[in-house]
C-alpha cells in the first residue's frame, strides 16, 4: 500500500540535543511538507519541498534544517537553537503543483525533557 | 491567507445528520475549500474539496452558496467512529501550502 511512515512514532529528547524525525513516502510525489502542531491547535507550516535538492521555509522555520535528497524522503531536524520543540510533528506529500490534497503520515511526538 | 472561522467544538447523537460551517468572508477568485479530519494522534485525513454549488462524496457532502463566503461540511448519519477534529482550509491550490491555514479546527463529539 502506498503511503507515508515517520518514524520515530515518539521521542524523546534531552535539552541541547538535536533530533532527526524520517519521513519516506511511496506515493511518487514530488512535494512534501512539515507541519507542527500544538496541543488544542491547529497546524503550523515549518519547511517544504516542491523537488529534490529544493525546500522553502514555511510559517515557523527557525531551529529547524530539512533535507531533499531523494524524492521519497525529506527528513527534518529539530536543532537545540528550537526553543519550544515539545510537538506533534506531522510529514505530509502531494502532487507537484497542487496543493488541494495533502496525504499525511502518522505523525512523531518529540518530547524534550 | 483566506481566513476562516468555525466553531470550536459540537455535539451530536449517533444517526443524525451533522453540518458544520466555515466562514470565509475575503475568499479570493482562486481559492478552494477542502475539508479535513482528524483523529487524535493522527495525521489529518482529507475528505472533501470544492470550488461552489455542492459536491458529493462517499464520506461528505459540501455545500457553498453562490456567494461563496461560507460553507457547509455535512456528514450523513454520524457514527461514534466520526469524533474527530474537522478543519475547513481556503487557497488556491495551485499556490503552494503556505498559502493554507490550518486553524484550531471544529471538535465533533457523537453522542451514544
Amino acid at each position: 500500500d502506498g503511503g507515508i511512515t515517520q518514524s520515530p512514532k515518539y521521542l524523546f529528547r534531552k535539552e541541547g540535543q538535536n533530533v532527526t524525525l524520517s519521513c519516506e513516502q511511496n506515493l511518487n510525489h514530488d512535494a512534501m511538507y512539515w507541519y507542527r502542531q500544538d496541543p488544542g491547535q491547529g497546524l503550523r507550516l515549518i519547511y517544504y519541498s516542491q523537488i529534490v535538492n529544493d525546500f522553502q521555509k514555511g510559517d515557523i522555520a527557525e531551529g529547524y534544517s530539512v533535507s531533499r535528497e531523494k524524492k521519497e524522503s525529506f527528513p527534518l531536524t529539530v536543532t537545540s537553537a528550537q526553543k519550544n520543540p515539545t510537538a506533534f510533528y506531522l510529514c505530509a506529500s502531494s502532487i507537484e503543483g497542487y496543493a488541494g490534497e495533502l496525504f499525511f503520515g502518522e505523525g512523531s511526538r518529540l518530547t524534550v525533557l | 491567507l483566506a481566513k476562516t472561522t468555525q466553531p470550536i467544538s459540537m455535539d451530536s447523537y449517533e444517526g443524525q445528520e451533522v453540518n458544520i460551517t466555515c466562514s470565509h468572508n475575503n475568499i479570493a477568485t482562486n481559492d478552494y475549500i477542502t475539508w479535513y479530519q482528524q483523529f487524535p494522534s493522527q495525521g489529518p485525513r482529507f475528505i472533501i474539496q470544492g470550488y461552489k454549488t455542492k459536491v458529493t462524496n462517499e464520506v461528505a457532502s459540501l455545500f457553498i452558496p453562490a456567494d461563496r463566503k461560507s460553507s457547509t461540511l455535512s456528514l450523513p448519519r454520524v457514527s461514534l467512529s466520526d469524533t474527530a477534529v474537522y478543519y475547513c482550509l481556503v487557497g488556491d491550490p495551485l499556490a503552494g501550502a503556505n498559502n493554507l491555514f490550518f486553524g484550531t479546527g471544529t471538535r465533533l463529539t457523537v453522542i451514544p
